[in-house]
């Protein structure tokens, strides 16, 4: 069965740097998502993207954020200058164009110190 | 703006008792609704959306709009049940989902 892949599992950063996180989609998908989740609290949406363009972002989702998807496969998240409360699981989900539900990859867990 | 509650962080059951997880929304429009679950150091999972009334490991839940709930329902728990699980709700189209703050449910031996 299909599933959604991301890289790396634990990224490590120093605060101000930049960090891209990666993420393959499901195949067929059209519709793609990025979500946080800091420690003890709950999943937050961040972003969706379909046809190749930004479709809702979240009040996370500041200038500090951009998403790319730069060929036919990858679906990439980047924060250009980490700040320390950017330290969270990041999953990336993708969905189907006739079905509702969302698919979620294992996340990327981002440390900044 | 929309809102999912699960008014419960921790349910602890025994094995073979009746679960339910509570799940309250707030939307203003048609919501799509959905539980997920995570084992331990594993992704989110899919376990049941609304639209298509089905029972997935023995889990349903039913949408009642009236008193904007949809909790998540199992007869008979089972060891392997142990879990956190999130109900969200989405908005359709490409709009995210608004997820609540999870429960962890544990089912002792």
């Amino acid at each position: 069965e299909p599933e959604v892949t991301q890289t790396p599992s634990h990224q490590v950063t120093q605060m101000g740097q930049e960090v891209i996180l990666r993420c393959v989609p499901i195949s067929n998908h059209l519709y793609f998502y990025w979500y946080r989740q800091i420690l003890g609290q709950k999943v937050e949406f961040l972003v969706s993207f379909y046809n190749n363009e930004i479709s809702e972002k979240s009040e996370i989702f500041d200038d500090q954020f951009s998403v790319e998807r730069p060929d036919g496969s990858n679906f990439t998240l980047k924060i250009r200058s980490t700040k320390l409360e950017d330290s969270a699981m990041y999953f990336c989900a993708s969905r189907g164009v006739s079905r509702y539900e969302q698919y979620f990859g294992p996340g990327t867990r981002l440390t900044v110190t | 703006a929309q809102r999912v509650t699960q008014p419960e962080k921790l349910l602890s059951v025994f094995k073979g008792a009746p679960v339910e997880l509570k799940c309250n929304y707030s939307y203003s429009g048609s919501p799509e609704l959905f539980w997920y679950v995570q084992y331990s150091r594993q992704r989110l999972q899919l376990l049941l959306r609304h639209i298509s009334r089905e029972s997935i490991k023995g889990f349903t839940a039913d949408l009642n709009k009236g008193e904007t709930s949809f909790h998540l329902k199992k007869p008979f728990a089972q060891e392997e049940d142990s879990a956190m699980y999130y109900c969200a709700l989405g908005r359709g189209g490409a709009d995210g989902l608004t997820f609540g703050k999870g429960t962890h449910l544990i089912i002792q031996p």
